[in-house]
């Protein structure tokens, strides 16, 4: 069974803090993505990455992917309030339909 | 856009009744859906991956008597959950792959699931 375990579980900080979330598994995926859900709603995908390696940049938001495609991190710089939220890494896996395995999640809180 | 629906987005019944949830992609087809079950403060589970036209695939410990999808066509997905027990309240979410993109997925709002 394919885990993925994010790290912290719960993280509260003040605006304009920077933070990273990590996403840890011990098996390697073909592709990962990250997720940010509100309460009530499906998850919003933010970004895929592909190659071992690999560094995106959203605005605030830096994403990058292990070079030995297991290990993925999400770092937010100067968080803000609007930045709460469930954060979920998702692995995608080619064994029979192409699918992704989420992790564990990490809650997001962002004091004004 | 790649829009998906789910209906209904609340749902409350009886135990031992059966409820059914619908998921569609309102502007595209898709050949793949999937469905995940998330409990509160908890990560999505994958249930079951479903193509269009055929036997859906089912996680491991996901009974398939009980969590009965059906992918009758390249816009719509059905979970029906039979005999439902409290315990089977959850939020349970869809997604939805377009043809010929083999890692996008497009989620659904979710489906609020209370069995009294």
């Amino acid at each position: 069974t394919q885990l993925l375990e994010q790290s912290p579980q719960f993280l509260s900080i003040q605006e304009g803090e920077n933070l990273t979330v990590y996403c840890n598994s011990s098996s390697v995926f073909s592709s990962l993505q990250w997720y940010r859900q509100e309460p009530g709603e499906g998850p919003v995908l933010l970004v895929t990455v592909v190659t071992g390696g690999e560094v995106k940049k959203l605005k605030r938001l830096t994403f990058q992917f292990g070079d030995a495609r297991k290990d993925s991190s999400l770092h937010i710089t100067a968080a803000q309030p609007g930045d709460t939220g469930l954060y979920l890494c998702a692995g995608g896996t080619a064994s029979g339909t192409y699918k992704y395995i989420f992790g564990t999640g990490t809650r997001l809180k962002v004091l004004a | 856009g790649a829009v998906v629906s789910q209906h209904p987005s609340r749902v409350i019944c009886k135990s031992g009744t059966s409820v059914k949830i619908e998921c569609r992609s309102l502007d595209f087809q898709a050949t793949t859906m999937f469905w995940y079950r998330q409990f509160p403060k908890q990560s999505l589970m994958l249930m079951a991956t479903s193509n269009e036209g055929s036997k859906a695939t089912y996680e491991q410990g996901v009974e398939k008597d009980k969590f009965l999808i059906n992918h009758a066509s390249l816009t719509l997905s059905t979970l029906t959950v039979t005999s439902a027990h409290p315990e089977d309240s959850s939020f349970y979410i869809c997604s939805a792959r377009r043809l010929a993109e083999w890692g996008e997925q497009y989620f659904g709002p979710g489906t609020r699931l209370t069995v009294t």
